[in-house]
Formats: structure tokens, sequence, C-alpha cells
């Protein structure tokens, strides 16, 4: 059974502060990784992909990699705002199933 | 792109009622959907899996009799959570898998409270 796991579960960074949050997951067999925003009583949205053939993405201010060998991801989020405040949740697909981590609470200090 | 609308955002229901929650493809097919459930501070907890034309996959643990599932289209699945108790009182989010395999698109959340 894939286990997802986010590092840290909760931290907070003055505005303009770059952001690392950390997803690990158990089984390497995955077909994507994906990472996702959510903020209080919302649903998900989707902030990048990344296939398992891919190292990494971005999007604007953000930057996910990927190390499938050792089951790591990393979201960079550069010169952070208070907008950025949210949870940020990654999910890994594989073996038909989706799952998630618990999630990294964020909260920027302006 | 690929969008999910989940009604209603909100709902409030006396003990013993049933509650209905709807989730549509706006500008897609959605032959399956994904409905999960989520607790504060926890990950979504995947429920059943709502496939169009046949019977839903529940999850180890769910009670198809308590969520009833309905995929009548292929751009509406439904989840009726029957004779509702406090205990049920949750988060609830659907989800389709985007054509292509890009990934995964999710509903706007359901926040069910039994009183």
């Amino acid at each position: 059974k894939q286990e997802v796991t986010q590092i840290p579960a909760a931290l907070s960074v003055p505005e303009g502060e770059n952001l690392v949050l950390n997803c690990s997951f158990t089984d390497s067999a995955i077909y994507n990784l994906q990472w996702f925003r959510q903020d209080p009583g919302k649903g998900l949205t989707s902030l990048l992909l990344i296939q398992s053939s891919q190292r990494e993405q971005t999007s604007g201010r953000l930057n996910a990699s990927l190390d499938k060998s050792s089951g790591r991801s990393t979201l960079y989020i550069a010169a952070s705002q208070p907008g950025d405040s949210a949870t940020y949740l990654c999910a890994v697909y594989g073996n038909n199933r989706l799952a998630f981590g618990k999630g990294n609470q964020v909260v920027v200090i302006p | 792109g690929a969008v999910v609308s989940q009604h209603p955002s909100r709902v409030i229901c006396k003990s013993g009622t049933s509650v209905k929650i709807e989730c549509r493809s706006l500008d897609f097919q959605a032959t399956t959907m994904f409905w999960y459930r989520q607790f504060p501070k926890q990950s979504l907890m995947l429920m059943a899996t709502s496939n169009e034309g046949s019977k839903a996959t529940y999850e180890q643990g769910v009670e198809k009799d308590k969520f009833l599932i309905n995929h009548a289209s292929l751009t509406l699945s439904t989840l009726t959570v029957t004779s509702a108790h406090p205990e049920d009182s949750s988060f609830y989010i659907c989800s389709a898998r985007v054509q292509g395999g890009d990934g995964y698109t999710f509903g706007s959340g359901t926040r069910l409270t039994v009183v």
C-alpha cells in the first residue's frame, strides 16, 4: 500500500521567503505525481503535475521536482506572498489509485 | 481546462434525513468519478469509485447502503448520504480523471453538518 508523507506538517514564513515543501512516498512504481492547493473549506486546485518520466515541472513561482527512485518530490515556491497561505497536498498515482499525503499547512506572514 | 462542479457547497440537515450531493463534469465526459471524505487536518480518504452505467466500487469499511452512489450519465455522479447521523458530518469531495492522463481535477467540496 502506498504511503505518502509530507513534511513539515505546518510552517510559517515571512513574506518574501522561499518555501520548500517535501513529499515522500514508499512505492516508487508511480505513474505521476500531482501537487494541489487547498484553501480552508474548499476543494483542491491542481498546481503541478509531474509524469513519472519527468524530473521537474515549473509554473510561474512554483517548481516541483521528482526523484522517483528515492520516492521524493519537493515543491518550491519562490518569493512567498500572503496569498500563498493554504494547505498543499501531494498525491501520487499508481496501481490505479491516487494516494494523498496529509498536507503542508503554510502561513505566509505579511 | 477540465472542470468539475460540485453542489451544494454546504448543507445542514437533521439526523435521520438523507442528503444528495451532485458532481458534474462541465467540459468533458467522465466515465469514472471518485468520492472522497476529508476529516480536519487529514488527507483525503477514498470512499468509492463511481462508474457510468454500472455499480460503484466501494472501499473497505465504507457502507454502500449508507452512501449511495449513482452515475447515470457521462457528466453526472451523485452521492446520497442516507439516514444521516452526526458522525457523518464531514467534508466530501468528488474528483474525475482528466482525459489523456493529465492528472485529476476536483470539485469544490461539500461541507455536511448533521444536527
